[in-house]
């Protein structure tokens, strides 16, 4: 069955960056986009990037716009998100999950990983 | 940008008694509307997308209904498994900007 396998995550200072990986696995063809989202403590759900399934179209939530980068490996299918001058706010658990059509991006979430959680603090 | 807001913010209810929750988007978005549940500690699951088809596996006594600007989601019967977290989300436009409404508490 389809897994989504989110690494990467842990304490890291404002101002500093980290690199989180999104390990897909279980699909047939691997020609899906992938998005970020991510879950501030006790708070509600936030999109945060989309990849299409070939890294042509990325888009990103204004909130992490040039602070965020995503990219992908699609020989390891793997996806990452880049994270620059974190804050005290991006502190929450980020979900990998996978768009439901292949080639287009229908913009829901049908498969979520587990989540890693990220927390900014000095 | 489009706006989600869901309400009630928690709703208690029985189990075996049915509860129908509301989304309202700020304009309109077709029937480009998903629902999630999520439970304590658990990942989020897609119940519902395109307004009122169900997710696979989601069992008959979830629905939903609503395009334009007002949306339901109502369970019929709830279950103690239910109980939880309800988020409406919309994915209209191009390029994509995704929200969230705030979810519904679905408690006993």
């Amino acid at each position: 069955q389809v897994q989504l396998v989110e690494s990467g995550g842990g304490v890291v200072q404002p101002g500093r960056s980290l690199r989180l990986s999104c390990a897909a696995s279980g699909f047939t063809r691997y020609s899906y986009a992938l998005h970020w989202l991510r879950q501030a403590p006790g708070k509600g759900l936030e999109w945060v990037a989309v990849i299409s399934y070939d890294g042509s179209k990325i888009f990103y939530a204004d909130s992490v716009k040039g602070r965020f980068t995503v990219s992908r490996d699609n020989p390891k299918h793997t996806i990452y998100l880049e994270m620059n001058s974190l804050r005290s706010e991006d502190t929450a658990v980020y979900y990998c999950a996978r768009d439901p059509s292949e080639v287009v991006i229908a913009g829901y979430f049908e498969h979520w990983g587990q989540g890693t959680l990220v927390t900014v603090s000095s | 940008e489009v706006v989600m807001t869901q309400s009630p913010a928690s709703l208690s209810v029985s189990p075996g008694e049915g509860a129908t929750l509301s989304c309202r988007a700020s304009q309109s978005i077709g029937t480009n509307l998903a629902w999630y549940q999520q439970k304590p500690g658990q990942t989020p699951r897609l119940i519902v997308y395109g307004a009122s088809s169900r997710a696979a596996g989601i069992p008959v006594r979830f629905s939903g209904r609503g395009s334009g600007t007002e949306f339901t989601l109502s369970i019929r019967s709830l279950q103690s498994e239910d109980f939880g977290v309800y988020y409406c989300q919309q994915y209209d436009g191009w390029p994509p900007v995704l929200n969230f409404g705030g979810g519904t508490k679905v408690e006993i």
